[in-house]
């Protein structure tokens, strides 16, 4: 069946560094990448997506190529603030009026 | 902006009582889903309904729980007879389009804990 890895966390980072959080996923088909973000206490939202192979998705200052040879959706952003502290989950469209499958999130502490 | 909206926020209940979460999605939105997350991590797919209709369910879904769309806006889950097991955190979510394309709209959640 369909399924999604996501890099383990929690991750810390100091303000401004380079984020990556890894995100490879096994799939029939071509379907739709997702990354959401869920903030402490917060449902969770929708920080970009991609439909298509080589497709990039960016929002904020993320960014998310989907890599049909890798199968893999790398969430990216070169300068990361504190607001940016948050789980972020990586999710794989399902078919029809199906079900998403999320990864099991990682979790991003960002430090003054 | 439109928002997918939950009640209750918070609910405590003992064990093997009936829960009913509600759930009020995007109003031109045509699926709906419950999610459910434990421990502020993974987010496990319950069910996913569709005119009028269960499209998918997972594991997790058993005769304990139920879905209902009852009057055009509201989207409710119901457990039966809670266990322990079920305390979590419950999304519902919404989308126009199907999950494939689309992206899913979510709601603040409803904390279930089960005494």
């Amino acid at each position: 069946g369909d399924s999604v890895t996501q890099m383990e966390g929690p991750v810390t980072l100091s303000e401004e560094a380079f984020l990556t959080i890894n995100c490879t996923y096994t799939a029939t088909g071509y379907p739709s990448l997702f990354w959401y973000v869920q903030y402490p206490g917060e449902g969770l939202q929708l920080l970009l997506k991609a439909t298509k192979a080589d497709d990039k998705g960016s929002n904020k200052g993320f960014e998310a190529t989907y890599r049909k040879e890798t199968t893999s959706f790398h969430l990216e952003k070169g300068s990361v603030q504190v607001s940016d502290s948050a789980v972020y989950f990586c999710a794989l469209g399902g078919s029809g009026a199906g079900k998403s499958t999320f990864g099991d999130g990682t979790t991003l502490t960002v430090k003054p | 902006e439109p928002e997918v909206t939950q009640t209750p926020s918070h609910q405590v209940t003992q064990m093997g009582q009936e829960v009913i979460l509600r759930c009020v999605p995007i109003s031109n939105h045509l699926y709906f889903y419950w999610y459910r997350q434990i421990l502020g991590q993974k987010v496990e797919f319950l069910v996913s309904f569709y005119n009028n209709e269960i499209s998918e369910k997972s594991e997790i879904f058993d005769d304990q729980f139920s879905v209902e769309r009852p009057d055009g806006s509201n989207f409710t889950l119901k457990i039966r007879s809670t266990k322990l097991e079920d305390s979590a955190m419950y999304f519902c979510a919404s989308s126009e389009w199907a999950s494939n394309t689309g992206e899913l709209f979510f709601g603040e959640g409803s904390r279930l804990t089960v005494l």
